[in-house]
């Protein structure tokens, strides 16, 4: 079955603490996507992983393709990044692009 | 450029009323794409995909259902809305693993 599991599904940590976020997924993929989805519910690309790692900004996005798994990082947060993160994996053969239920991330002054 | 238009952006309807959610790509061609729903407070369920015209699969029994007339163009369809239809519902599409993403219809049966 093609599931994306994600943890936590809740953090809150002061500004300038560095964030973790993980995403596991059940079988193989072709590619994952980290997106972010701001209140109004509008979804922005932030990432996208077939391998590696890939570096933006203060946000970090790796992937274990043995392990099933990927983490998103955010260095010295802050309050503007409160937004709920979302990793979508597109699975081979079938070409699902399934969503993992995300974590809202809120980040205190 | 790639781009992928979704509307409407807000809706409101009837119990027992139908809707017609469409969803068109540019830019691209022979593209997989998606729909998904959104309850508050939840994450984005995938309802449907296609990878070709008039290829659709559904991924969770319904009230709703989804057809591809065309390469571009995905629509969703329901004959009679419940109150448990109401949501946020995003249309995506993939090509060569990169994906795109509507702006979203955030839809409210009364």
């Amino acid at each position: 079955k093609n599931e994306v599991e994600q943890s936590p599904q809740n953090l809150t940590a002061q500004e300038g603490e560095f964030i973790t976020i993980n995403c596991s997924y059940s079988v193989g993929i072709s590619a994952l996507h980290w997106l972010q989805q701001h209140p109004g519910g509008g979804i922005v690309s932030l990432f996208m992983l077939s391998s590696g790692k890939k570096k933006h900004g203060r946000l970090i996005a790796t992937i274990n393709i043995q392990e099933k798994h990927s983490s998103l990082h955010i260095t010295a947060s802050h309050p503007r990044d409160s937004a709920v993160y979302i990793c979508a994996a597109l699975f081979q053969g079938a070409q699902k692009l399934v969503f993992g239920q995300g974590t809202r991330l809120t980040i205190n002054p | 450029s790639q781009t992928i238009h979704q509307w409407p952006a807000t809706l409101v309807q009837p119990v027992g009323s139908p809707l017609s959610l469409e969803c068109t790509v540019e830019g691209t061609s022979n593209p997989n794409l998606y729909w998904y729903r959104q309850a508050a407070g939840r994450g984005l369920q995938l309802l449907f995909y296609s990878v070709g015209i008039g290829q659709i699969s559904s991924e969770v029994p319904q009230n709703l259902s989804a057809s591809r007339p065309q390469d571009r163009q995905f629509i969703l369809s329901s004959k009679k809305l419940l109150l448990s239809d109401s949501g946020f519902y995003l249309c995506a599409y993939e090509r060569n693993t990169e994906a795109f993403f509507g702006q979203g219809t955030r839809l409210t049966v009364v």
